[in-house]
């Protein structure tokens, strides 16, 4: 099962492009990386998925390299509400096991 | 409105005493799956099911069961529960897809204290 590693925090201002990365070495060939946000007291909220490349929504931008051991979640031009815990995930459905392993989370701190 | 219903929201118990806790879904949806989050280790899975009657173990099972006897429900059983069991539990589901992992949507959370 792949492992993810996450910085624990991070630190931005409004207005910046923050990119937090996501080490996941031992991804599957099956297995996608996706993207959540959550906020204290709440479920995590599905931000963006992806396989290879690069993906876009109208929140966020996923970049995965060729060897797919790393994806980095871009989020252009942050604003306060965007303080938040970021958490990468590694899995998919139909590969050798349907368990789904979060990472420990990033705690991003966004300040005026 | 589609969602993840889970109750109790809240619950202080003693040890040893049985209790469960619900989970719904009105997605239709075939995977569900029980999480607890405690501080500094993310969310860790419990339990997951594929569909109805087909369930497994997740990262942290001991201490849990769970069944899925109807597609929208996934109760989270815990027979003995200890103080080790003091968490958030987040339930989700979500579609299989045509690949990847789907789009889980998470309940609301139950948070269980056990004395």
């Amino acid at each position: 099962l792949a492992k993810t590693t996450q910085p624990i925090s991070m630190d931005s201002y409004e207005g910046q492009e923050v990119n937090i990365t996501c080490s996941h070495n031992n991804i599957a060939t099956n297995d996608y990386i996706t993207w959540y946000q959550q906020f204290p007291s709440q479920g995590p909220r599905f931000i963006i998925q992806g396989y290879k490349t690069k993906v876009t929504n109208e929140v966020a931008s996923l970049f995965i390299p060729a060897d797919r051991k790393s994806s980095t979640l871009s989020l252009p031009r942050v604003s306060l509400s965007d303080t938040a815990v970021y958490y990468c995930l590694v899995g998919s459905y139909g590969g050798a096991t349907n368990k789904l392993i979060f990472g420990t989370g990033t705690l991003l701190a966004v300040q005026p | 409105e589609a969602q993840v219903t889970q109750n109790p929201r809240y619950l202080i118990t003693v040890t040893g005493k049985k209790l469960t806790v619900t989970c719904s879904q009105n997605m239709n949806h075939e995977y569900m799956s029980w999480y607890r989050q405690d501080p500094g280790l993310g969310l860790r899975q419990i339990y997951y099911s594929m569909n109805v009657e087909v369930t497994d173990k997740g990262d942290v099972p001991e201490g849990y069961k769970v069944s899925r006897k109807e597609k929208r429900n996934f109760p989270l059983i815990l027979e003995s529960p200890s103080p080790n069991q003091t968490s958030l539990y987040f339930c989700a589901s979500s579609s299989r897809g045509s690949g990847g992992a789907g789009e889980q949507f998470f309940g609301p959370g139950t948070r269980l204290t056990v004395l």
